[in-house]
């Protein structure tokens, strides 16, 4: 089973930052990367897949990057709705993993 | 697209449950399905999936023999029959299409395992 350790466990940033999140895999997973956003009392909804590209409908203050075993999320611009724990998640090898969670609050 | 979760309630430890999940707005078979949960106040961990066909279905060890994933591709619904409950099941079960990586999911129906 691949392990995904996120960090920060949580952050807190004022509207207007940029904030940055990493996942890290216990092996590569060759960009089978996804960023799943998850809101106060609402179901996960996917934001960024294949490591780098946008779902539709996302906002483009949303990217990320990475390959082999590490990969980062980034907001620029935070805004008051990105409040919610950000999660990544393999679908290299199954099990599917996720990571434990970021959790953005504002300052 | 949508996914509508059903079939959570409560149930004694050792008991029996079986989660719906009726979907609609897409060609449900052509998709692969699966079922995550999330145990009050932790993170997302993947139960199981099932092909288009429904031929082939993969577990996690924590339910490895005792979840079974089925799915009906004329009523566009995918099912997680779950046997020997245990406390730490307890859970908001959320089905999911999948494209690779799961791309939609459904609201959640909640599954207290509790004596």
């Amino acid at each position: 089973e691949i392990q995904m350790t996120q960090s920060p466990s949580s952050l807190s940033a004022s509207v207007g930052d940029t904030v940055t999140v990493t996942c890290r895999a216990s092996q590569g997973v060759n960009n089978y990367l996804a960023w799943h956003q998850q809101k106060s009392g609402e179901p996960p909804k996917l934001l960024l897949y294949a490591a780098s590209r946008l779902e539709t409908g996302v906002p483009s203050r949303f990217s990320a990057s990475g390959s082999g075993s590490e990969y980062t999320l980034t907001i620029t611009t935070l805004q008051a709705e990105d409040v919610a724990t950000y999660y990544c998640q393999q679908y290299y090898s199954i099990p599917w993993t996720f990571g434990q969670g970021t959790k953005v609050e504002i300052k | 697209v949508q996914l509508v979760e059903s079939g959570g309630t409560v149930v004694r430890p050792g008991g029996s449950l079986r989660l719906s999940c009726k979907a609609s707005g897409f060609t449900f078979n052509i998709y692969w399905l699966s079922w995550v949960r999330q145990a009050p106040g932790k993170g997302l961990e993947w139960v199981a999936n099932i092909g288009k066909d429904g031929s082939e279905q993969f577990y996690a060890d924590s339910v490895k023999g005792r979840f079974t994933i089925s799915r009906d591709n004329a009523k566009n619904s995918v099912f997680l029959q779950m046997n020997s409950l245990r406390v730490e099941d307890t859970a908001v079960y959320y089905c999911a299409r999948e494209v690779g990586a799961t791309d939609r999911w459904g609201l959640g129906t909640r599954v207290t395992v509790s004596s």
